[in-house]
């Protein structure tokens, strides 16, 4: 089955303590995003990735990094988390053509306390 | 800076309804406007695919039609059903960069009551 997996689905954490979200899609996509999504602020993008190795700043990438050594592959860092990074996460891919869809894993709830 | 906005932000009807959602954007220079369904605490499942060379697209009970030049879309639900209950998005897409960065509506929150 075509999907976008994400690890964990729900995390609590404290100030501070390093965190990474994974993503994973089986679809050969060569692009994929994180985003966040937020009350009254809707979904933005934190960092993309065009294919291997190549990764650039999204709308909101403060405090937040990435890295796409497999093509399959995109896990998002949180070297020290805050409170205002509590938020619902999700990962994204498609293929590098601006006519195909965008697939969304199931999203990552994470709390900062 | 491209701006979607979704209108209502809530809806509530009965069930058998007709009714349609709506998504306007201000910069009618997108390649594709897509579709979403997300339901509580859930992720995003996509319904609709419209290219900007297209006016509609079909899927069952659903159909989204797209007037680029106005930058408007709307999505026709028809014989609402309770299990239609969930919020729905629309997301424009600009080009290439920044890879195929989605631009999001607040989404409408719609309720169909049994």
């Amino acid at each position: 089955e075509a999907q976008v997996t994400q690890n964990p689905r729900y995390l609590i954490t404290v100030t501070g303590k390093k965190l990474t979200v994974t993503c994973s899609q089986n679809m050969n996509h060569e692009y994929m995003s994180w985003y966040r999504q937020d009350p009254g602020l809707g979904l933005r993008q934190i960092y993309y990735s065009m294919n291997v190795e190549v990764t650039d700043k999204g709308d909101v990438p403060e405090g937040y990094k990435v890295s796409r050594k497999e093509k399959r592959n995109f896990p998002l860092i949180l070297e020290s988390p805050s409170p205002n990074q509590t938020s619902l996460y999700f990962c994204a891919s498609s293929f590098a053509d601006r006519d195909y869809e965008q697939y969304f894993g199931p999203g990552t709830r994470l709390t900062v306390t | 800076k491209q701006e979607v906005t979704q209108i209502p932000a809530a809806l509530s009807v009965p069930e058998g309804e007709n009714l349609v959602l709506n998504c306007s954007f201000t910069d009618s220079a997108i390649y594709n406007l897509q579709w979403f369904r997300q339901d509580p605490g859930k992720g995003l499942t996509s319904l609709l695919l419209i290219q900007s060379s297209q006016r509609e697209q079909t899927s069952g009970r659903l159909n989204a039609s797209l007037d680029k030049s106005s930058g408007r879309s709307t999505l026709y639900i028809a014989a609402s059903q309770p299990g239609d209950s969930a919020t729905y998005l629309c997301a424009v897409k600009r080009g290439y960069n920044q890879g195929g960065k989605l631009i999001f509506g607040q989404g409408t929150e719609l309720s169909v009551k049994p």
